[in-house]
């Protein structure tokens, strides 16, 4: 079953704008991270976020967590084409099951030129 | 450095055939971890083996079980297949089995079409 839950489905900007993706999951988290697929493809490892932390960078990536609301967004600034993807959260359950990653359904990204 | 491999790439079977895929973790990793992903949804977790035992099983039938090697190489296999079975088959790597601080890393995945 999905854990995840990203917000919106499909997200269609110009280049240079900034794109911001939400996550919502339902049960208490180890970590959460984010993963990009491109076309289909292997997903790639973009960010971390552990259960104590609010906030982390990385480039021109910016995720927050909130766990009081469990929630995460994930801020692209400074889009360009090439980040055109599909972008999964994914968490890693506290418990038994932290050797496992829980998806949701991804959000569609397209940035034109 | 190689990074995650699967093979074959693309795959075409027969309800009711057979299918073995495989998968060569990075080098030094010892876990490897099967996800199933339907078009159009999120990975779904089927298993994870580390150090050559199965750690963790998720919601599939037993037409699927999956094996590690020695030599820490995975290979999935399903059985009976099924139409609904047609999906990319992920093979993700890390050093040690919980998802802990570095994530996985994916390889780019066995597209198999049952018809």
């Amino acid at each position: 079953s999905q854990q995840g839950e990203e917000d919106p489905q499909a997200l269609s900007i110009q280049e240079g704008e900034n794109a911001t993706m939400n996550c919502s999951y339902k049960t208490s988290i180890n970590n959460l991270q984010w993963y990009r697929q491109n076309s289909g493809r292997g997903l790639v490892h973009l960010i971390l976020i552990r259960s104590n932390e609010r906030e982390k960078h990385s480039g021109r990536l910016r995720v927050t967590l909130d766990t009081s609301k469990k929630s995460s967004s994930l801020l692209i600034t400074a889009s360009r084409a090439a980040d055109t993807a599909s972008y999964f959260c994914a968490t890693s359950n506290s418990g038994g099951s932290n050797y496992k990653l829980t998806f949701g359904k991804g959000t569609l990204l397209t940035v034109n030129p | 450095d190689a990074g995650v491999t699967q093979s074959p790439t693309h795959l075409i079977k027969t309800r009711g055939q057979h299918v073995t895929l495989r998968c060569s973790p990075i080098s030094g990793h010892k876990s490897v971890s099967w996800y199933q992903q339907v078009l159009g949804q999120g990975p779904q977790f089927i298993f994870q083996y580390y150090e050559k035992e199965e750690r963790g099983r998720g919601n599939f039938p037993d037409r699927f079980s999956a094996r590690q090697f020695p030599n820490y190489s995975s290979e999935l296999n399903v059985n009976a297949l099924l139409l609904g079975d047609s999906a990319l088959y992920l093979c993700a790597s890390s050093f040690q089995p919980l998802t802990g601080i570095y994530g996985y890393t994916f390889g780019s995945g066995t597209r198999l079409t049952v018809v």
